[in-house]
């Protein structure tokens, strides 16, 4: 069964602490994985998509990376503005709007 | 640029009564998704549609109906709303390779 798992639930950072945010997916077929930043009462907000192993993204204090069973979100020197709710997606062979998401992991960065 | 917009964004309704979500889309793209976001849950997948006139079931489809008869709008029908159906519901549209982009959501109350 295609799943995504990530972990942890919820982390808890001082302002400038780096750390990473972990998504494992055991998704056959897997086309595409997806980052996305929600906050409270909005919508996701897209962050990055990563195609293949060994792939690499930036945006900003954000780096995203894939191996052939996990993605990482790396956050380098968090902000407050940093604080939301990460999500990450698989999408499959048949069309990139069916994901399958993981529950996500709270981010709270304290100054 | 108004992207993907739901509109209510906040309804309640009593047990029985049916509704209609509805979804437009701006960016002319092909697919559209319905997916429920419920506490401790990722994003779970209703209906999506990749095309006009084409739609079809995802993971969790009982209770709830959907058309596409332009590429702009997909709204999502609760036939007879039930307490289980009390969640927030996210509209989604990707071209047919890349990113999906979420509505606002819409929340929704069933007593």
């Amino acid at each position: 069964e295609d799943q995504v798992t990530q972990s942890p639930e919820a982390l808890r950072l001082q302002e400038g602490e780096s750390s990473s945010l972990n998504c494992s997916y055991t998704v056959s077929g897997l086309r595409g994985l997806f980052w996305y930043r929600q906050d409270p009462g909005k919508g996701p907000e897209f962050l990055f998509t990563l195609y293949s192993a060994g792939e690499e993204k930036e945006k900003e204090r954000l780096k995203a990376t894939l191996t052939k069973k996990e993605s990482f979100l790396h956050i380098t020197a968090p902000k407050p503005e940093d604080s939301a709710t990460y999500l990450c997606a698989g999408g499959f062979s048949g069309g990139y709007n069916k994901l399958i998401f993981g529950a996500g992991t709270r981010l709270a960065v304290h100054p | 640029n108004a992207g993907v917009t739901q509109t209510p964004k906040f309804q309640v309704l009593k047990t029985g009564q049916s509704m209609t979500l509805q979804c437009a889309q701006d960016m002319n793209h092909e697919y559209m998704s319905w997916y429920r976001q419920d506490p401790g849950m990722g994003l779970r997948l209703i209906h999506y549609s990749v095309g006009a006139g084409i739609t079809d079931q995802g993971e969790v489809p009982n209770g709830y109906n959907v058309s596409r008869s332009t590429t702009e709008d997909f709204p999502l029908r609760l036939l007879s709303a039930a307490p289980s159906q009390t969640s927030v519901y996210f509209c989604a549209s990707s071209p047919k390779t890349g990113s999906a982009f979420f509505g606002q959501g819409t929340r929704l109350t069933v007593v």
